[in-house]
């Protein structure tokens, strides 16, 4: 069992850039989301799924686009990097919304030059 | 602001030592997740709590939700070299709409 699963794990971009992080779940997870972590800021979300179809803006989306076709898959849309960006990014499952334990991938770092 | 204060927010220790740290808050929570978190990895949860008072023992993590549940903590017992990392706190807040909110994180160090 996989769990969840990120791709990349590192990328350099210039700024302009575009790039789309992949997250893919293999538990059945109807929850989905994305995180960027940043030194003393946090885990802050960005973009949220509960249910494949239904995407929503968490706390920090602008510059981030997500969709959710699947269950299975949430990728993370980067349109045009700013050095801003630069973060180490998680994508997160959770069986349900609201409850239980977030599943958290490896993590891409991403470095926006 | 930050809704989720986590202290302290470093904190080095020699193996065997006790150690409590602190997660406070002004709102009132659902629940509250602590995880911890290694170098090069996510976050990975040890714990959930959702009744105020709650005790929750995991080996020699003690963790305890407050009465008011808006606060949390933890206290390790005789740490060891394997507990070093960063301990998240996460909480839910009431509300239909809520999202799980992140405290800035414990870097703990536990010197051989």
């Amino acid at each position: 069992n996989a769990g969840v699963t990120q791709t990349p794990k590192f990328q350099v971009l210039k700024t302009g850039q575009s790039m789309t992080l992949q997250c893919a779940q293999d538990m059945n997870h109807e929850y989905m989301s994305w995180y960027r972590q940043d030194p003393g800021m946090g885990l802050r979300l960005i973009h949220y799924s509960v249910g494949a179809g239904i995407t929503d803006q968490g706390e920090v989306p602008n510059g981030y686009n997500v969709s959710r076709s699947t269950t299975e898959d949430f990728p993370l849309r980067l349109l045009s990097a700013a050095p801003s960006q630069t973060s180490v990014y998680f994508c997160a499952s959770s069986l349900v919304h609201r409850v239980t334990e977030a599943f958290f991938g490896q993590g891409t770092r991403l470095t926006v030059v | 602001t930050q809704l989720l204060e986590q202290s302290p927010q470093f904190l080095s220790i020699q193996e065997g030592e006790n150690l409590t740290v602190y997660c406070n808050s002004s709102s009132v929570f659902s629940s509250l997740q602590w995880y911890r978190q290694e170098p090069g990895e996510g976050p990975v949860l040890l714990v959930t709590v959702v009744t105020g008072g709650e005790v929750k023992k995991l080996k020699r993590l003690t963790f305890q939700f407050g009465d008011a549940r808006k606060d949390s903590s933890l206290h390790i017992t005789a740490a060891q070299p394997g507990d070093t990392g960063l301990y998240l706190c996460a909480g839910l807040p009431t509300g239909a709409n809520s999202k799980l909110t992140f405290g800035k994180g414990i870097t703990l160090s536990v010197r051989p």
